[in-house]
């Protein structure tokens, strides 16, 4: 079955600094969406990709898809403290109902 | 608009016994997702449907089961069960086959 993979699990930043999470699929996507869960809440929708090698930046994030459309970053530049939380890209296959989640990137920013 | 609404929040079962949770979409949203999430495994798939009918089905056992009514809200019952059910299971719903997921606040189930 298709398979998301997310790296890295964890990562701890000074305020400031910045955050990457890399994730990718086993097979190829139609889209890929990111998520963000902040402790103790439900994840909630951050942005939607498309199109093969798409950019997408809102204000501090930056999103991209890759040529292949297997794989996809997220970067937070210059953390800030309200960025703490798991970060979770989902992707799905052409002609698929379904979302798969990679296991998220927990970010943890000290002040 | 309101939110996704899910029933109960929290519970507490004990090992055989089976439970129902409910979950009300957003208005207009005819798709349904059902997620559990717990520690090690992150967010898993168990079952999506649109207009009463399920079009996906994670890699649960038959314990796992669910249905959509006709106004779009829908349950999923587990039975017999296991301490390994222990987890949040979160409900999301969406207008109709891609976009963005609105989650519930979720059913967080324990298991003794």
């Amino acid at each position: 079955g298709q398979q998301v993979m997310q790296i890295p699990q964890y990562q701890h930043v000074q305020e400031g600094e910045d955050f990457t999470t890399y994730c990718n699929s086993s097979t190829t996507l139609s889209n890929i969406q990111w998520y963000k869960q902040r402790p103790g809440g439900h994840p909630v929708f951050l942005i939607q990709l498309v199109k093969s090698g798409e950019v997408k930046k809102q204000k501090r994030l930056t999103f991209q898809f890759g040529e292949a459309k297997k794989n996809s970053s997220l970067h937070i530049t210059a953390t800030q403290t309200t960025d703490v939380g798991t970060y979770f890209c989902a992707g799905q296959r052409a002609g698929s109902y379904q979302l798969t989640f990679g296991k998220g990137t927990k970010l943890s920013v000290i002040p | 608009k309101a939110g996704v609404t899910q029933t109960p929040r929290y519970l507490i079962k004990t090992r055989g016994q089976q439970v129902t949770l409910s979950c009300s979409p957003i208005s207009g949203h005819r798709s349904v997702s059902w997620y559990q999430q717990t520690p090690g495994q992150g967010l898993q798939f168990l079952f999506e449907y649109f207009s009463e009918t399920q079009r996906n089905k994670g890699n649960f056992p038959g314990r796992f089961s669910g249905r959509q009514f006709s106004n779009s809200r829908s349950e999923m019952n587990v039975s017999t069960l296991e301490l390994g059910d222990s987890a949040l299971y979160l409900c999301a719903s969406s207008p109709g086959n891609t976009g963005e997921l609105f989650f519930g606040e979720g059913s967080r189930l324990t298991v003794l």
